[in-house]
């Protein structure tokens, strides 16, 4: 079973300040995916980095992937009240015959205060 | 609207009494998968369905079992639930048949075994 450890497990930040968030294991991925869940609701797809030492933005967020494929990044500045909620990486198996099994990280509980 | 749905919302059952937990897509996704979410692990993918009559097991299969007899639906059934399958249910769809497609979840059944 591949395992994705995901830290800091909680931050409390105020508002303006910059964060980071990690997502690391000792296995391979074919692709890893940041999903930001809200209290009562499902995971939504923030982003998914399939190659080595990619970098995608989405506004105030920033995606790394690890060059080799082991690892990824989160990182947010200026981090407004909005940000707040859960935070998991989810990584999809790199073996030949299990494409479709995903590992998700256990997740960074972010709390934003004005 | 495009969506995936989920039944019931809200369970509480007792221990041993076979269950079943509807989930539903109208997006014609390939992909369809379950996951159990509990604090502090994060999600962890149960079963996942790659297309019609193809199922395979994630990383905490024990005590469930699922069929995909069509392609919009994917019930997750418990045979004999016990209070460790005590959890949050999501069920979740991709339109590739691959995990790295961006997945839609549903909003979530919470399940209590007493």
């Amino acid at each position: 079973t591949q395992l994705l450890e995901q830290s800091p497990q909680f931050l409390s930040i105020q508002e303006g300040e910059n964060l980071t968030v990690y997502c690391n294991s000792s296995s391979v991925f074919s692709s890893l995916q940041w999903y930001r869940q809200e209290p009562g609701e499902g995971p939504v797809l923030l982003v998914t980095v399939v190659t080595g030492g990619e970098v995608k933005k989405l506004k105030r967020l920033t995606f790394q992937f690890g060059d080799a494929r082991k690892d990824s990044s989160l990182h947010i500045t200026a981090a407004q009240p909005g940000d707040t909620g859960l935070y998991l990486c989810a990584g999809e198996d790199a073996g030949g015959t299990s494409y479709g099994k995903l590992t998700f990280g256990q997740g960074t509980i972010l709390t934003v205060h004005p | 609207e495009a969506q995936v749905t989920q039944n019931p919302r809200y369970l509480i059952t007792v221990t041993g009494k076979k269950l079943t937990v509807t989930c539903s897509q109208n997006m014609n996704h390939e992909y369809m998968s379950w996951y159990r979410q509990d604090p502090g692990l994060g999600l962890r993918q149960i079963y996942y369905s790659m297309n019609v009559e193809v199922t395979d097991k994630g990383d905490v299969p024990e005590g469930y079992k699922v069929s995909r007899k069509e392609k919009r639906n994917f019930p997750l059934i418990l045979e004999s639930p016990s209070p460790n399958q005590t959890s949050l249910y999501f069920c979740a769809s991709a339109p590739s048949n691959y995990a790295s497609g961006e997945q839609y979840f549903g909003p979530g059944t919470r399940l209590t075994v007493t």
